[in-house]
């Protein structure tokens, strides 16, 4: 089963914008990562930020974590078309290292 | 590396029919996960192996479905007999288990059962 919600489920935003995706998640967990998801293609890591960090950046990514309300947000700043794709975030609990996944953030940025 | 390797890419079959997944991870890794992507329940593990051995088949929907990873470089999931309601993309993705637990996904086998 899905471990939580993200919004918004869809997303649309014109090149240059920023896009902000958030996920919420329901048990405590050893790490929290986001993936992308090209349409027919599978998965790709994108970061991972774990549950003693609060902020992680990488190029244009920016994540949070806020394990008290257990959320966070992706940002992706200056959006190019190439950034379309569905955006889930991952978590996983200790000690077992499989992943459950949020229901998705379909992003479209429009050129 | 060729990256996670799943074949079929697309399997079209009659309900009632054996299917087989396969899925060959990237060398070195040694957490194996099969996951399936459905629009109603999004993307949900199934079963996922360490060292070959299964750790967590919690997610296997019922006795109709089986995997195994006869080795450090391959892994199968069967479905017998298939429904329609199977219908959905399988991925395989690995991990190195001594690291930080990124996964590779492969590109996923369509299946389709009619």
């Amino acid at each position: 089963s899905q471990q939580g919600e993200e919004d918004p489920q869809a997303l649309s935003i014109q090149e240059g914008e920023n896009a902000t995706m958030n996920c919420s998640y329901k048990t405590s967990i050893n790490n929290l990562q986001w993936y992308r998801q090209n349409s027919g293609r599978g998965l790709v890591h994108l970061i991972l930020i774990r549950s003693n960090e609060r902020e992680k950046h990488s190029g244009r990514l920016r994540v949070t974590l806020d394990t008290s309300k257990k959320s966070s947000s992706l940002l992706i700043t200056a959006s190019r078309a190439a950034d379309t794709a569905s955006y889930f975030c991952a978590t996983d609990a200790a000690g077992r290292r499989a992943l459950t996944f949020g229901s998705g953030t379909r992003l479209q940025v429009q050129p | 590396d060729a990256g996670v390797i799943q074949s079929p890419r697309h399997e079209v079959t009659e309900m009632g029919q054996e299917v087989t997944l396969r899925c060959k991870p990237i060398s070195g890794h040694n957490s194996l996960f099969w996951y399936r992507q459905t629009m109603m329940r999004g993307l949900e593990l199934l079963i996922y192996f360490n060292n070959n051995v299964p750790i967590d088949d919690s997610g296997m929907p019922e006795d109709r479905f089986s995997a195994k990873m006869p080795n450090a470089s391959f892994s199968t999931l069967k479905i017998q007999p298939s429904e329609p309601r199977d219908s959905a993309v399988y991925f395989c993705a690995s991990s190195d288990s001594t690291g930080v637990n990124e996964q590779f996904f492969g590109p996923g086998t369509r299946l389709t059962v009619l």
